[in-house]
């Protein structure tokens, strides 16, 4: 069975410090895609970065990066230098070849303290 | 490039009454997902639509509810009868293709959802 999971309900980090938030993923696909979405107090849903399963490099976006580690199935989201801006819910998420939907974490709650 | 439109934004409904949620893919993309929320949930997967057909519907509830993708104007979900259960948010997403799995196009990118709220 497919499944994603988000061990982090909440997390606490001073502006400036560099944040991670864990995913670890469950499928038997060998082609699978992970995303990273916020969703901030405003409600919307917005895509941060995507990681291939056959991608052998770890994405990056300006202050993200996916550490994807293949054999451990995880794929945890760094935020660098993290802002006050970026308290929000943040989702991880995978999509694989034996369907067309995505699934989700059950999300994690990051709050930065100024 | 606009991005993925949906409407209303909120939506008050009693309970035995209709609701219908719009959502306009972006421009180019011709899949459609909705999805729905919970209050502090993840997002939960409902149905996927191409253009006239749906794809996969798979998380859908057995009645009351339906979607459609027509060849012309917006993806459409409709409720009907609402219990208060069904109060949540709705998203909608499109991506550039629907092929899942290890491709950068599979990318689904989100509307700003639809609460429902059901009195």
């Amino acid at each position: 069975a497919q499944k994603i999971t988000q061990t982090q309900p909440g997390m606490f980090v001073q502006e400036k410090e560099a944040v991670t938030l864990d995913c670890t993923y469950d499928t038997s696909d060998q082609s699978y895609g992970l995303f990273w979405y916020k969703q901030p107090s405003s409600g919307e849903m917005i895509f941060l970065i995507y990681q291939g399963s056959y991608d052998e490099q770890n994405a990056t976006e300006g202050r993200y990066s996916l550490n994807f580690q293949k054999a451990r199935k995880s794929a945890n989201l760094v935020i660098s230098a993290s802002q006050l801006g970026d308290s929000a819910m943040y989702f991880c998420a995978m999509s694989y070849s034996s369907a067309s939907k995505i699934i989700f974490g059950s999300g994690t709650r990051l709050s930065i303290r100024p | 490039n606009a991005g993925v439109m949906q409407n209303p934004r909120h939506l008050v409904r009693r309970r035995g009454q209709e609701a219908r949620l719009r959502c306009s893919p972006m421009k180019g993309h011709s899949h459609v997902y909705w999805y729905r929320q919970l209050p502090e949930e993840g997002l939960k997967f409902m149905v996927y639509l191409q253009k006239e057909n749906i794809i996969d519907e798979s998380g859908m509830p057995k009645e009351r509810f339906s979607a459609e993708f027509p060849k012309e104007g917006p993806s459409i979900l409709r409720i009907q009868q609402v219990v208060r259960g069904d109060s949540a948010a709705y998203f909608c997403a499109s991506s550039l293709s629907g092929t899942s799995g290890g491709i950068s196009t599979d990318t689904q990118y989100f509307g700003p959802g639809t609460r429902l709220t059901v009195l």
